[in-house]
């Protein structure tokens, strides 16, 4: 069974600082592998997503790499600032029908 | 607004009582997705519909929970004799895969209905 784990759990960090959030999964057959921001009380908005071929992607500031041997992600966000606080979830698709599995999520605060 | 949409927003209800979700995916996505979050974990998949068909419920969706998806456009999700577990944020999907895709398709999510049980 595909389970999915995110470290750390929570972090701040000062605005201007460079962080990485990781994802772990434990079965290395996924089609593909997305991030996701979430706001407080708010639904998700999809930031990343790596197909299985794929060795890394970038958006802005964000750049989200995937070693499927390892099941490993990561997530770097480059020059924090506040906006960026928000609950990171990473998901893996592990089907052709793109049912997605979600880790528990990287709660970020950047602080100014 | 071309994105997913989901109503109501919030619904607050009684123990016992009966509620109906509804969404409304992108407009020319095939599958849909219905998720539950609670607090301070990711969302974990309930069902799944292709065009009008409902191809997957997880196990979570209990004998109380029905979901439809009609003419393949919008979906309901009901819960029937709510309980204060049912308490979550129930989020909706839709994507574009139409077959086999090995790559997988991107997921949208709609806003979320946040059900508070009392």
């Amino acid at each position: 069974k595909q389970e999915v784990t995110q470290i750390p759990a929570a972090l701040s960090v000062p605005e201007g600082e460079n962080l990485v959030l990781n994802c772990s999964f434990t079965d290395s057959a996924i089609y593909n592998l997305q991030w996701f921001r979430q706001d407080p009380g708010k639904g998700l908005t999809s930031l990343l997503l790596i197909q299985s071929s794929q060795r890394e992607q970038t958006s802005g500031r964000l750049n989200a790499s995937l070693d499927k041997s390892s099941g490993r992600s990561t997530l770097y966000i480059a020059a924090s600032q506040p906006g960026d606080s928000a609950t990171y979830l990473c998901a893996v698709s592990e089907t052709s029908y793109d049912k997605v599995i979600f880790g528990p999520g990287t709660s970020l605060s950047v602080i100014p | 607004d071309t994105g997913v949409s989901q109503d109501p927003r919030h619904k607050i209800t009684k123990r016992g009582q009966n509620v109906t979700f509804r969404c409304d995916p992108i407009s020319e996505h095939n599958r849909l997705y219905w998720y539950r979050q609670t607090l301070g974990q990711g969302p974990e998949f309930l069902t799944y519909f292709q065009n009008e068909a409902q191809l997957e419920k997880s196990r979570l969706l209990s004998d109380r929970f029905s979901a439809e998806r009609p003419k393949g456009s919008f979906s309901t999700l009901e819960i029937q004799r709510t309980e204060q577990g049912d308490s979550a944020m129930y989020l909706c999907a839709s994507s574009l895969g139409t077959g086999y895709n090995k790559f997988g398709y991107e997921q949208y999510f709609g806003p979320g209905t946040r059900l508070t049980v009392t």
